[in-house]
């Protein structure tokens, strides 16, 4: 069946280091969303992309979608103690009007002050 | 609060015990979600329904599992004859039903089972 694979799993950087995750979908995804959940917390919508090669910035955060629409980063600058959290991607396949997201499994951010 | 609603919060059961946990979407939301999530993976779908359609389910469903959403507003999920593999934090999400919209989520159930 589609997976949807992250990494890396964990990373640790000092604050104000760049941070990059990567998301690869075995097949071609019609949308790519991010979320973010903090220890403890549930997830919460960051962003969604749907064109190929689509690139979209909120703040230090950017956010990209493959040009073939099967992979999707996101990149923090200059990190800061916030960002803390594990980030997943979710993708939908097929018909953008499906419910399911497949979600990675994510990456966890921890930053050192 | 006119976020989605999750009860109760944490439910311990004993082996073999039947469980069923309560979701309320976001008020104008005709889609909801349930997720199923273990320590240190991303949440893995269940069913999703459009009003009171329950239009998918995922093979991880087995037949211990159902979920309702009876008059298209809340919606419940029940685990039969409960195993220690349920043992997860159950997340219910709801969106609008147009394409390409984000899904909110709620705060979840914890399952631990004993």
């Amino acid at each position: 069946g589609q997976q949807v694979m992250q990494i890396p799993q964990y990373q640790h950087v000092q604050e104000g280091e760049d941070f990059t995750t990567y998301c690869n979908s075995s097949t071609t995804l019609s949308n790519i969303q991010w979320y973010k959940q903090r220890p403890g917390g549930h997830p919460v919508f960051l962003i969604q992309l749907v064109k190929s090669g689509e690139v979209k910035k909120q703040k230090r955060l950017t956010f990209q979608f493959g040009e073939a629409k099967k992979n999707s980063s996101l990149h923090i600058t200059a990190t800061q103690t916030t960002d803390v959290g594990t980030y997943f991607c979710a993708g939908k396949r097929g018909s953008s009007n499906t419910g399911k997201l497949i979600f990675g499994q994510g990456t966890t951010l921890q930053v050192k002050p | 609060d006119t976020g989605v609603s999750q009860d109760p919060r944490h439910k311990i059961t004993k082996r073999g015990q039947n469980v069923t946990f309560r979701c309320d979407p976001i008020s104008e939301h005709n889609r909801l979600y349930w997720y199923r999530q273990t320590l240190g993976q991303g949440p893995e779908f269940l069913t999703y329904f459009q009003n009171e359609a329950q239009l998918e389910k995922s093979r991880l469903l087995s037949d211990r599992f159902s979920a309702e959403r009876p008059k298209g507003s809340f919606s419940t999920l029940e685990i039969q004859r409960t195993e220690q593999g349920d043992s997860a934090m159950y997340l219910c999400a709801s969106s609008t039903g147009l394409s390409n919209t984000e899904a909110f989520f709620g705060q979840g159930t914890r399952l631990t089972v004993v």
